[in-house]
């Protein structure tokens, strides 16, 4: 079965400090890799995607994450959080499983 | 590009009323999705179409729940009768697959229901 987690529900980081949102997939063939945000009362919004290539893609608002095989893990990664990253934050594989979400809160 | 787009945003209805909720996606997109979020769930898959054509209905929750596709520009998420355990956000989300599931989903804003 085709699987995703995210095994922190909640991350608090402060203003101006790197911040690491979690995901580990579970996923046969090419994963395709996915993140995703989603502010209060709007649909997700894509903020970068692994396919294959270079294991570090970069994505919108300063995000990137890592794609590492042998760990079976895409972590969200920002080198300087704001607080209008707070947000929930979505990892998933394909476009048919999602991670169960994270709710990043950035404190000013 | 306006976007996916889902109507109402909001609907209350009473226990055993049909529900219909609609959905227009990108122009040129494929795929559509229909997704279901709620607290205790996340966010849950509940059918998709290819090309107008239900590709996977098994997350369906029950037959209470219906998708058509009827053309290429305009899809609807069914409840009937619907219940007070179906209350949550429904989301609809479109994409262009080149043959694979390797494109980003572009989501709409969602419908809230409520069913009292």
């Amino acid at each position: 079965a085709q699987s995703v987690a995210q095994p922190e529900d909640q991350v608090n980081v402060a203003e101006g400090n790197p911040l690491t949102v979690k995901c580990t997939y579970s996923v046969s063939g090419n994963p395709y890799l996915f993140w995703y945000v989603q502010y209060p009362n709007r649909g997700l919004q894509f903020l970068l995607k692994y396919i294959t290539g270079d294991n570090l893609v970069k994505g919108s608002y300063g995000f990137e994450a890592e794609f590492n095989k042998s760990q079976t893990s895409f972590h969200l990664k920002k080198p300087s959080a704001l607080v209008s990253d707070s947000a929930l934050y979505f990892c998933a594989s394909r476009q048919l499983t999602f991670g169960s979400g994270t709710q990043l809160t950035v404190l000013p | 590009d306006a976007g996916v787009i889902q109507s109402p945003r909001h609907e209350v209805t009473e226990m055993g009323q049909e529900v219909t909720l609609r959905c227009k996606p990108i122009s040129g997109h494929d795929y559509l999705f229909w997704y279901r979020q709620t607290m205790m769930r996340g966010l849950e898959l509940l059918i998709y179409f290819n090309n107008n054509v239900p590709i996977d209905d098994s997350g369906m929750p029950e037959d209470r729940f219906s998708a058509k596709m009827p053309n290429a520009s305009f899809s609807t998420l069914k409840i009937q009768p619907s219940e007070p355990r179906d209350s949550a956000v429904y989301f609809c989300a479109s994409s262009y697959n080149q043959g694979g599931y390797n494109s980003p989903l572009h989501f709409g804003n969602g419908t809230r229901l409520t069913v009292t």
